[in-house]
């Protein structure tokens, strides 16, 4: 069965600094997608990155980046140089290849403080 | 752009009404879902649509109807509401069945159920 467990329920991280959020995930199935997500506030889902399972290299996008160690089942977001925008919950999520299901984890609240 | 748009934005019921919460996407998107955010918790799947004219269960199906209306359309019904059922409700859809396409979700609809 598919599990994703992010294991920080709370963060507090100083603006300007780099921050890493933890995410290990469960499957047994060989090709897969990781995602990251965020949710301000106000409510809605936001798409950060995508990893897939045989990328061999990890997934950049701005000042996000996915540390990808497969080995580990582990895919971190780390957040370079964060904003006070970045607020919000983090959502760490699987999808199988050619299954619908994204399965997310419980998420982690990352707060920055001026 | 648009993207996924949901209506209503709220509602509250009383046990045992029921009501039918819309959903649309402008992406030409083949498959669409419905997912539910209970507090402390990731986004669950309550059913999906992997093309016009098809649905299957997801994970929490129970309670829910679902109607996929043209490509663009995938409604979500409850036909008798119960507290249990107050969540925040996610419609969301992707492009294609592979694991590497993100879900693009809409802003949510918050429904109490009294």
């Amino acid at each position: 069965a598919q599990k994703i467990t992010q294991t920080q329920p709370g963060m507090f991280v100083q603006e300007k600094e780099a921050v890493t959020l933890d995410c290990t995930y469960d499957t047994s199935d060989p090709s897969y997608g990781l995602f990251w997500y965020k949710q301000p506030s106000s409510g809605e889902m936001i798409f950060l990155i995508y990893q897939g399972s045989y990328d061999q290299q990890n997934a950049t996008e701005g000042r996000y980046s996915l540390n990808f160690q497969k080995a580990r089942k582990s895919a971190n977001l780390v957040i370079s140089a964060s904003q006070l925008g970045d607020s919000a919950m983090y959502f760490c999520a699987m999808r199988l290849q050619g299954a619908q299901k994204l399965v997310f984890g419980q998420g982690t609240r990352l707060t920055i403080n001026p | 752009n648009a993207g996924v748009t949901q209506t209503p934005k709220f509602q509250v019921l009383k046990t045992g009404q029921s009501m039918t919460l819309q959903c649309a996407q402008d992406m030409n998107h083949n498959s669409m879902y419905w997912y539910r955010q209970d507090p402390g918790m990731g986004l669950r799947l309550i059913y999906y649509s992997a093309s016009e004219g098809t649905t299957d269960k997801g994970e929490v199906p129970n309670g829910y109807n679902v109607s996929r209306l043209n490509k663009r359309e995938f409604s979500l019904r409850l036909e008798s509401a119960a507290p249990s059922q107050t969540s925040v409700y996610f419609c969301a859809s992707s492009g294609r069945r592979n694991s590497n396409q993100p879900q693009h979700f809409g802003d949510g609809t918050r429904l109490s159920i009294l």
